[in-house]
């Protein structure tokens, strides 16, 4: 069974579009994360969530909205897409008071032509 | 504020040969350090990590030493195989819900 799960695997569409990611965790950790990572492999942590609050919202721009519908869930929504969110994203999960380890998603590969 | 320096890429080794990937931070006190790989195509995974000072993390031939004196937690390993082919990322425990990564190193191990 995937730990962390995300859908698309991959995502190829045009500037101006909406698009969203989704993101499941079995692992019954109390929060969840999204990442960004670059063509040069940097990763920026966009938003956090615990126990379906939000807690951590990094300088992203407003077209990007996480919706945590529970806590095994956590989806990413970007509107007006733009070239410069070409990136693979990644959702992870961790529980509170167990080694603070993260764990990651297989990532999703966004390309915006 | 808190950071984290990682030697920049690519490192490119011979199989057999030793590993040194440096790995220095700043912090206000002593958080809990980590090494993450990512192996291509895939998400990044915990290889190892250490709780504090003098702590040394091993995992997978994998040592890293958690030394406050030169705020370093170098990632080692004695013999590389090309199966160890990744990007490799240093992170120190922020907050109860962040962490604060290196830029990643990638590292080539050739045949």
């Amino acid at each position: 069974d995937t730990a962390v799960s995300q859908t698309p695997k991959y995502l190829v569409t045009q500037m101006g579009n909406d698009k969203s990611i989704k993101c499941e965790q079995n692992l019954g950790h109390d929060t969840m994360y999204w990442y960004k990572q670059d063509s040069k492999k940097f990763l920026k942590i966009m938003f956090s969530y615990n126990n379906k609050e939000l807690i951590i919202n990094e300088t992203v721009p407003n077209r990007f909205s996480p919706k945590s519908p529970d806590k095994a869930h956590l989806n990413l929504h970007i509107n007006s897409l733009e070239l410069g969110d070409s990136a693979v994203y990644f959702c992870a999960s961790s529980q509170q008071g167990q080694g603070d380890e993260q764990y990651f998603g297989p990532g999703t590969r966004l390309t915006v032509t | 504020g808190n950071s984290v320096t990682q030697m920049e890429g690519p490192v490119t080794l011979s199989e057999e040969a030793f590993l040194t990937i440096n790995c220095t931070y700043t912090a206000t006190g002593y958080p809990s350090l980590f090494w993450y790989v990512q192996y291509p195509g895939e998400g990044l995974q915990l290889l190892l990590k250490a709780t504090k000072a003098d702590d040394k993390g091993s995992n997978k031939g994998f040592e890293a030493t958690y030394r406050k004196e030169t705020t370093s937690f170098h990632l080692e390993k004695g013999s590389v195989q090309v199966s160890d082919s990744a990007v490799y990322f240093c992170a120190l425990k922020y907050s109860n819900y962040q962490l604060i990564w290196g830029a990643g190193t990638k590292l080539i191990i050739k045949p």
